[in-house]
């Protein structure tokens, strides 16, 4: 089983909608949870954090976490086509210095 | 300003050849992370240090070295790159709320 898995897409919504981004993970101990936006050929962007259970919100997007069943979300509100990349989940692995493990990315395409 | 540079930006090497990527950051932060990153996959941790305190992930290849001389700077050695080592190679350090803030990357192509 992958540590932190993703469905690789790509997901396609049209301008406007909501875009619903999913992971889960393996590890129980994981305390800290992180969204990052990655276009093409560019380095990963860090958007979102998220410790605690339930919801967060950040303009247009929410991250929501559910420890009880290792599933975290990124929402993404009245989606514009330059929202169109590569989301990738991680999760912190514990004892390390901050380490965190990547999910492989959720491919996005939001459609004008 | 960009907090986090690295250099260059590409580099091409030829099988064999050693070569050194640099990152450095302004952040003075004492964590910094080399990532690996091929087309389509997930980062993949090579290394991060804590201070000088070294770590090196276990299934990190022997041919890849680092060297940290100060907070600021930090290296990536391939000392013979294959054909298999052409990727993204990202550095980064630590950003708000735990997570990383990476530079843009150096692309690497082996020839």
């Amino acid at each position: 089983q992958k540590e932190v898995e993703q469905n690789s897409g790509p997901l396609s919504v049209p301008e406007g909608a909501i875009a619903s981004l999913n992971c889960t993970y393996s590890d129980r101990g994981s305390q800290s949870f992180f969204w990052y936006r990655q276009y093409s050929g560019k380095s990963p962007e860090l958007i979102m954090f998220i410790y605690s259970n339930g919801d967060k919100e950040d303009g247009r997007f929410t991250a929501q976490l559910n420890k009880a069943s290792q599933y975290v979300s990124l929402l993404i509100r009245d989606s514009q086509p330059s929202d169109s990349a590569t989301y990738l989940c991680a999760v912190n692995m514990p004892g390390g210095y901050q380490k965190v493990t990547f999910g492989t990315g959720t491919k996005l395409q939001v459609i004008p | 300003d960009a907090m986090v540079i690295q250099n260059p930006r590409y580099q091409v090497t030829q099988f064999g050849k050693p070569v050194t990527l640099s990152c450095s950051q302004t952040l003075n932060h004492n964590v910094m992370y080399w990532y690996q990153q091929k087309s389509s996959q997930a980062p993949k941790l090579l290394f991060h240090y804590y201070d000088k305190d070294f770590n090196n992930e276990a299934d990190t290849p022997d041919n890849f070295q680092s060297r940290r001389p100060n907070t600021s700077f930090c290296f990536l050695d391939i000392r013979s790159p294959g054909l298999g080592d052409a990727a993204m190679y990202l550095c980064a350090t630590i950003s708000e709320g735990g997570g990383q803030y990476f530079g843009a990357g150096t692309r690497l192509s082996v020839l």
